[in-house]
């Protein structure tokens, strides 16, 4: 059974600080990807990378970079955190890279900046 | 631009009674398309998804979807719901170009069934 798990469900941080949400997926999957989900906007891409070290932009990159330094892991980094911010962040892989686009996703991380 | 639509923010539904969530799509070429659910407090779990073949496309938990490319719409459907139903439900397509596996998503529909 595939598992991608993600290291908080829960996150309180303020304005400014740096904030790292880690996603670590089992299945030697390439791919892995960050969004956030918002009410009423659905899950929109922030970040996506199909190998170690290799990342591309999604359609909402600004106020966060990502960095893969191992397969398994796919970090998510607030530089400095802002109020808009406050969501709810989902890593997911497709276990092919080029495969049907079936994905798995972690449970989530609530994310609440002050 | 690709893009996809889920019309209705919430969907009430009496258990027993079929239910359907709609979704229509905007992109080039041939879509995949795929509905994905998300339970209270959880992640999003895969429901089914449509590649090619026959239009009606059987998934988890009795849900099933129809593809129709004239309408360009993946309505997902069950014929008889239930209260454990009730969840958030995402209409996605993947994107045609640039590989990866990327999906675009709807805004989400929430099903509520009520007993």
């Amino acid at each position: 059974d595939v598992k991608v798990t993600q290291s908080s469900r829960y996150l309180v941080k303020r304005t400014g600080e740096k904030v790292f949400l880690e996603c670590v997926q089992d299945m030697d999957h390439e791919n892995m990807f960050w969004y956030r989900q918002d009410p009423g906007l659905g899950l929109r891409l922030i970040y996506f990378s199909y190998d170690v070290k290799m990342k591309e932009k999604g359609d909402i990159p600004e106020g966060y970079s990502v960095s893969r330094e191992k397969k398994e892991r796919f970090s998510l980094i607030l530089e400095s955190a802002s109020t808009n911010q406050t969501s709810m962040y989902l890593c997911a892989s497709p276990p092919h890279r080029q495969g049907s686009g079936e994905q798995y996703f972690g449970p989530g991380t609530r994310l609440t900046v002050t | 631009a690709q893009s996809v639509a889920q019309p209705e923010d919430q969907v009430n539904v009496a258990e027993g009674n079929p239910l359907t969530v709609k979704c229509t799509y905007s992109v080039s070429g041939n879509p995949y398309l795929f509905w994905y659910v998300q339970y209270p407090n959880r992640g999003l779990q895969f429901l089914l998804k449509y590649i090619t073949g026959d239009n009606l496309v059987k998934g988890s938990y009795g849900f099933e979807a129809e593809f129709n490319k004239s309408q360009t719409s993946f309505h997902l459907k069950k014929p008889s719901a239930l209260v454990s139903d009730s969840a958030l439900y995402f209409c996605a397509v993947r994107a045609p170009t640039g590989g990866y596996n990327k999906l675009i998503f709807g805004a989400g529909t929430r099903l509520a069934v009520h007993p």
